[in-house]
């Protein structure tokens, strides 16, 4: 069964550092979505593409976080500094369609000290 | 996308059926109910979903009432890998109004032995 795929799984770094994340959504899919989990609460979502278009970026701190979809199949998340606050979950999905039902990576625990 | 309601927790024989409520009473005539899951660690997986008739996979049942007000999820007969946190979702599903999956706190499922 195919599967989103994300890397690295876990993360630490210190604040003030530049971070970055990788996703691999499942093959076809044109959606892909990063979300933001905090520890204790439901995911954020933070961007959507379609394709290599950003759809939906209204939740991403533009200051310091950054994505990009290059060539409609893989993305990268980036988040430049780092804070204490960004300590999170970060998941990222895809689906088919947009409107059709998305399916999650394994996500990538942030850590920041 | 209309808000839900979800008791916090709730706990479930191992073999029994699992009977999740959400309260919807805000949703809108073209908003879908979703339902997805989230096992510890893992990225939240997607469950079913359902507009007003009632329907059926190979993982639950998703049985929503004739004013569309409230559904439960139905676990027909949980394991101990059912323990999760599971989200009701509503959303509407189109191009036009965007894909963002709008997490609440979820109910928290511990199925026990």
């Amino acid at each position: 069964e195919a599967e989103v795929a994300q890397s690295p799984r876990y993360k630490i770094t210190e604040k003030s550092q530049a971070v970055a994340f990788w996703c691999d959504p499942i093959s076809g899919h044109a959606t892909l979505y990063w979300y933001r989990q905090i520890l204790g609460q439901g995911p954020e979502l933070l961007v959507q593409f379609q394709d290599e278009s950003v759809v939906d970026d209204s939740q991403l701190p533009k200051d310091r976080f950054s994505a990009e979809r290059l060539k409609g199949v893989d993305s990268t998340l980036k988040i430049q500094p780092a804070e204490l606050g960004d300590s999170a979950m970060y998941l990222c999905a895809s689906s088919l369609i947009e409107g059709s039902e998305q399916y999650f990576g394994p996500g990538t625990r942030l850590t920041v000290t | 996308d209309a808000k839900t309601t979800q008791p916090p927790s709730m706990d479930c024989a191992e073999g029994r059926a699992a009977n999740l409520p959400c309260n919807h009473s805000t949703i809108s005539g073209n908003e879908y109910v979703y339902w997805y899951r989230q096992i510890h660690s893992q990225g939240p997986q997607y469950i079913i979903h359902g507009l007003k008739n009632n329907e059926t996979n190979e993982m639950a049942s998703l049985i929503i009432t004739e004013d569309r007000k409230s559904s439960t999820l139905i676990l027909p007969h949980a394991t101990l890998r059912d323990t999760a946190v599971y989200y009701c979702i509503v959303r509407v599903a189109n191009r036009a109004a965007g894909n963002k999956l709008t997490f609440g706190g979820g109910t928290r499922v511990l199925v026990k032995p």
